[in-house]
């Protein structure tokens, strides 16, 4: 068992469009991320979830707007979406002890057209 | 800001050791340095952590200075397998909270 899933895999879109991006975990980790990793392949934190409640958001446009309906599930769902949007998005998840590791999706390439 | 610094390419020889530096001189005394890797697009995958102490597992061995100011990541016999971009992160003890923050990391090449 994939032990954090995202779907869909490939997302293809038209500006202007809404999607959602869907990420699973089976861990029974407190805490969850997203991640985008650009052109230019640098990884940037977006948001960060712990127990369904929000705890980082990195300025990221409202457009964006994680869900958690429960501590295994953080979804993305973006509006309006632009060509400056396109990347690859990452969903993560961690435990609440010392030295835990950070456990991430296979991602979710966007592209907007 | 990422509290690392590290070499932006290296290669290596397959069969041979890859070791991989990382200076973090601005470290904490309860901050962990952990070592993550990205093969072409995959998701990053956790390779090793250590606190003050040199650490081994079935992927790597870890050398922490005695001054925690750098680590080393050495991969034992690379393989072909292990063309990536490794990262090297310093993070709190409970980093559930922190902004994990990936830096630019080393693309190494193992040359066949």
């Amino acid at each position: 068992d994939t032990a954090v899933s995202q779907t869909p895999k490939y997302l293809v879109t038209q500006m202007g469009n809404d999607k959602s991006i869907k990420c699973e975990q089976n861990l029974g980790h407190d805490t969850m991320y997203w991640y985008k990793q650009d052109s230019k392949k640098f990884l940037k934190i977006m948001f960060s979830y712990n127990n369904k409640e929000l705890i980082i958001n990195e300025t990221v446009p409202n457009r964006f707007s994680p869900k958690s309906p429960d501590k295994a599930h953080l979804n993305l769902h973006i509006n309006s979406l632009e060509l400056g949007d396109s990347a690859v998005y990452f969903c993560a998840s961690t435990g609440a002890g010392w030295g835990e590791k950070l456990f991430f999706g296979s991602g979710t390439q966007l592209s907007v057209l | 800001d990422a509290k690392t610094t590290q070499p932006p390419s290296m290669d290596c020889a397959e069969g041979r050791a890859a070791n991989l530096p990382c200076n973090h001189s601005t470290i904490s005394g309860n901050e962990y340095v952990y070592w993550y890797r990205q093969i072409h697009s995959q998701g990053p995958q956790y390779i090793i952590h250590g606190l003050k102490n040199n650490e081994t597992n079935e992927m790597a061995s870890l050398i922490i200075t005695e001054d925690r100011k750098s680590s080393t990541l050495i991969l034992p016999h690379a393989t072909l397998r292990d063309t990536a971009v490794y990262y090297c992160i310093v993070l709190g003890p409970n980093f559930g909270n922190e902004k994990l923050t990936f830096g630019t990391g080393t693309r190494l090449t193992i040359i066949p």
